[in-house]
């Protein structure tokens, strides 16, 4: 069974500060991941997956996320913290015999201080 | 495009009373999904369609819950005799394909409460 875990449930930072959101996954087979973004009362967006092209990937909005085998993480980052990142972005697996099920960690809310 | 919609936005039931919640995916989305999302939790996976026919129901909670998708475009989530502990964000997406690598669009979701 595939799982995903999100360290810290509350993240709070400085506008222009570094965002870093914190996910590990667990998972028997090679995972597909995917970062998700959930503003107030709208659905998730997608902000990036990783789909084993490359360990680096590159999202919308200046975020970015490194696929780390040895750590079994995929940590969210940004360099610089805008009051619009304000959100609750969830990381999430998929693969296996279940190829199209995403499997989604709790969530971490992004509150971005003036 | 249009996204993914959902009707109602917001529905307020009693306990016992049978709910229904609409799904329109992005046109020309052959996969459709319907998720889970309870207070302070991700979304669970509840029902997966390719096409129209139900090829994995195994989040469905119980026999109350059911899903169609008759024409395999709008799809409806039906909740019978509705209990407190249904009260959730009831999120529907749809994909072009259902691989690995395919990206799941999510509706804004419908919010249900059941007093």
């Amino acid at each position: 069974a595939q799982s995903v875990t999100q360290l810290g449930s509350h993240v709070s930072v400085s506008e222009g500060a570094l965002v870093l959101l914190r996910c590990n996954y667990s998972s028997s087979v090679p995972p597909y991941l995917f970062w998700y973004v959930q503003y107030p009362n709208q659905g998730l967006q997608l902000l990036l997956k990783y789909t084993s092209a490359a360990t680096l990937v590159k999202g919308i909005n200046g975020f970015e996320a490194e696929f780390k085998k040895s750590e079994t993480s995929f940590h969210l980052t940004k360099p610089s913290a805008h009051m619009s990142d304000a959100a609750e972005y969830f990381c999430a697996v998929k693969g296996g015999g279940s190829n199209y099920k995403l499997t989604f960690g709790k969530g971490t809310l992004l509150t971005v201080n003036p | 495009g249009a996204g993914v919609s959902q009707t109602p936005s917001n529905k307020v039931t009693e306990k016992g009373k049978y709910v229904e919640l609409r799904c329109d995916p992005i046109s020309g989305h052959t996969a459709l999904y319907w998720y889970r999302q309870s207070l302070g939790q991700g979304p669970e996976f509840l029902i997966y369609f390719q096409g129209t026919g139900a090829a994995d129901d195994s989040g469905l909670p119980n026999d109350r819950f059911f899903a169609v998708r008759p024409e395999g475009s709008v799809s409806t989530l039906k909740i019978q005799r509705t209990e407190r502990g249904d009260s959730a964000v009831y999120l529907c997406a749809s994909s072009l394909a259902s691989g690995n690598t395919d990206t799941q669009y999510f509706g804004p979701g419908t919010r249900l409460t059941v007093l």
